[in-house]
């Protein structure tokens, strides 16, 4: 059981640098998310999905941009990377309705 | 401006004991309050639920109450085991089944 797959798990980006995190879910579920982890504070959310071409914007969504074009993965960009956007990051999906969110292992990012 | 609580950074508890962690709200709308367990270097698992229309929900060695007067809610843990050392976030759904965090309490369980 895969469930929920995050690639890849580290890495480190020069500012003004750009990448792509995967997020890939084998639960046919409809929502997902991309949350970031950062010391002394829960989770925040930075954009979530719906559905398959459907996204919307979360709490932190500024210097992100996502898209969903298959219904199994769940694309996060960064265009210009910033040191402030150092941090662990988590994806997760659910089924529509479902209260339990599965959760990938996460990414750790780092903008020198 | 923080809509769940969580204000012990850390706790520790002896083992066999009881633990219990706490967790405050501010928004009477949410409809239902989640704790999910993270272990180092991996993602949060879902641990237990509670709808906003119960008073207490168990599963096990875990009981979560909520207490919708006080917009409090807490998780006891009985008795405590080592494996259960971890963090735990307290998390509340919105109406459009967004999750809303705490900041996590560091559980550490002694032997």
């Amino acid at each position: 059981n895969a469930g929920v797959t995050q690639t890849p798990k580290f890495r480190v980006l020069k500012t003004g640098q750009s990448m792509t995190l995967l997020c890939a879910q084998d639960m046919n579920h409809e929502y997902m998310y991309w949350y970031r982890q950062d010391p002394g504070m829960g989770l925040r959310l930075i954009h979530y999905s719906v559905g398959e071409g459907t996204t919307a914007k979360g709490e932190v969504p500024d210097g992100y941009n996502v898209s969903r074009l298959k219904k199994q993965n769940f694309l996060l960009g960064l265009e210009s990377a910033a040191p402030s956007q150092t941090s662990v990051y988590f994806c997760a999906s659910n089924r529509q309705g479902a209260t339990e969110a599965f959760f990938g292992q996460g990414t750790r990012l780092t903008v020198v | 401006d923080q809509q769940v609580k969580q204000n012990s950074p850390s706790l520790s508890v002896q083992e066999g004991r009881i633990s219990i962690l706490n967790c405050d709200y501010t928004n009477s709308m949410f409809d239902y309050f989640l704790w999910y367990k993270k272990y180092p270097a991996e993602g949060p698992t879902f641990l237990i639920s509670i709808s906003s229309i119960k008073d207490k929900n168990e599963d096990g060695r875990f009981t979560v109450f909520l207490n919708k007067s006080a917009k409090h809610l807490s998780l006891h843990i009985v008795p405590s085991q080592p494996g259960d050392s971890a963090v735990y976030f307290c998390a509340a759904t919105t109406e459009d089944y967004q999750l809303i965090w705490g900041a996590g309490t560091k559980l550490i369980i002694k032997p």
